[in-house]
Order: C-alpha cells, then structure tokens, then sequence
C-alpha cells in the first residue's frame, strides 16, 4: 500500500487548547495537502502546501512540510468545539491521484 | 453551487445483485475518483480517471468497474456485489492544481 499515515490516530484535548496531527508519507510529492471529515460528511480541503514550501498558515491552521524526513504536521490552534472531525493527509505525485492517510480523529470537549 | 452529487444516499443490497453508483460533477474538472472508506483502513482508491474516455486502476479496483463517457459523469459499477463490498463509497474530483472536491459518500450494505 502507498498510503501514508497519520499519527495519533485519535487525539482528545479541551477547548482552547492546540491540537497537532503528524503525517508521514512514503514517496516523494509534489504537495501535500490536509483534509477534514465531519462524521458522515464528504471530505473537505483545507490547505496544501508544496514540495518547495515549509509552512504555510491559513487562519487558525499551521502546515508544516520537511522532505527530507517525508512528514508533515498540521496545527490547530486555539480549538473550538466544531473543530471536532477526522484529519487527513494526502500526498500527490506528478499525476498520480491523492494517496490519503487514514487520518486522525481529533474530539475537542467544549 | 452543487459541486459532486453522489446517488443514491444509501442503498441495501442483496449479494450477487448489480449496482451502479452515480456520481456528477458541475465543476467541469478533468480528474475524477472513486475511493471507498472503511473504519480503520482509511479511503483507498478504486478506479480513477484523468480525462473523459479514460480510466484507470487503483489499490482495491477487483469487483469494480468504472466508465467515463464524458466530463461529468462517473459512474461505479458492481457486478455482483459481495458482503465485503459493504463500505461507504465517495466519488471526487480534482481541480488543475491538485485539489479534490468530494461527494458526500454512498453508505452501500450487502447482505
């Protein structure tokens, strides 16, 4: 399987706090990009970020990329209740479709 | 803006029975997928495609047919479906710079 992963596979924290999802994939890419899935819901973008970026930020959101080590985090800071979801990364090569990770479930306790 | 439209919803099958699943997309994007989710396995992709007339295999495409008449439409097809088929099916696709848009999941249960 070329599927990366996602580490921890579940994370609980309090609101306010900041919750970190680590991802590892297994070849080189062009991007990497982070997901979210509410329960029962399709998945949604969040942010990618490319092979020659090292972080990038959107709102609240932190991506972290280190080539060398083909791993990425993704950052939530100041959690809210809603940020309750699953977490996924997803590695692209050339134009080979998104490999995903099986992602992280992330439960913020308001 | 309706985006990918996945039918039906859900769907409870009887094994050894045919099934398509639709899926349409309005955003006119070259690239589609079909992937299936499982509790602890992630989505793994079935079949995909790059371009109208196009298809190709991904990690899990036994059991599965997929065509691609045109832009739009991408249906999935199986032939005679079996318990292990029980999955939630998302059908996607990807705009120019990477990045996939997805359908809201066909829950299928084949008893």
């Amino acid at each position: 399987s070329q599927q990366g992963e996602e580490d921890p596979q579940a994370l609980s924290i309090q609101e306010g706090e900041n919750a970190t999802m680590n991802c590892s994939y297994k070849t080189s890419i062009n991007n990497l990009q982070w997901y979210r899935q509410n329960s029962g819901r399709g998945l949604v973008h969040l942010i990618l970020i490319r092979s020659n970026e090292r972080e990038k930020h959107s709102g609240r959101l932190r991506v972290t990329l280190d080539t060398s080590k083909k791993s990425s985090s993704l950052l939530i800071t100041a959690s809210r209740a809603a940020d309750t979801a699953s977490y996924f990364c997803a590695s692209a090569a050339g134009n080979t479709p998104l490999v995903f990770g099986k992602g992280t479930r992330l439960s913020v306790i308001a | 803006i309706a985006g990918i439209t996945q039918a039906p919803t859900s769907q409870i099958l009887a094994a050894g029975r045919r099934m398509t699943l639709r899926c349409t997309q309005d955003m006119r994007h070259n690239a589609m997928y079909w992937y299936r989710q499982d509790l602890g396995l992630g989505l793994r992709l079935i079949h995909y495609s790059n371009t109208a007339g196009t298809t190709g295999k991904g990690e899990v495409p036994d059991g599965y047919s997929v065509s691609r008449a045109n832009t739009d439409d991408f249906p999935l097809t199986l032939a005679s479906a079996v318990p292990s088929q029980t999955s939630v099916y998302f059908c996607a696709s990807s705009d120019p710079g990477g990045l996939s848009f997805f359908g809201q999941g066909t829950r299928l249960t084949v008893v």
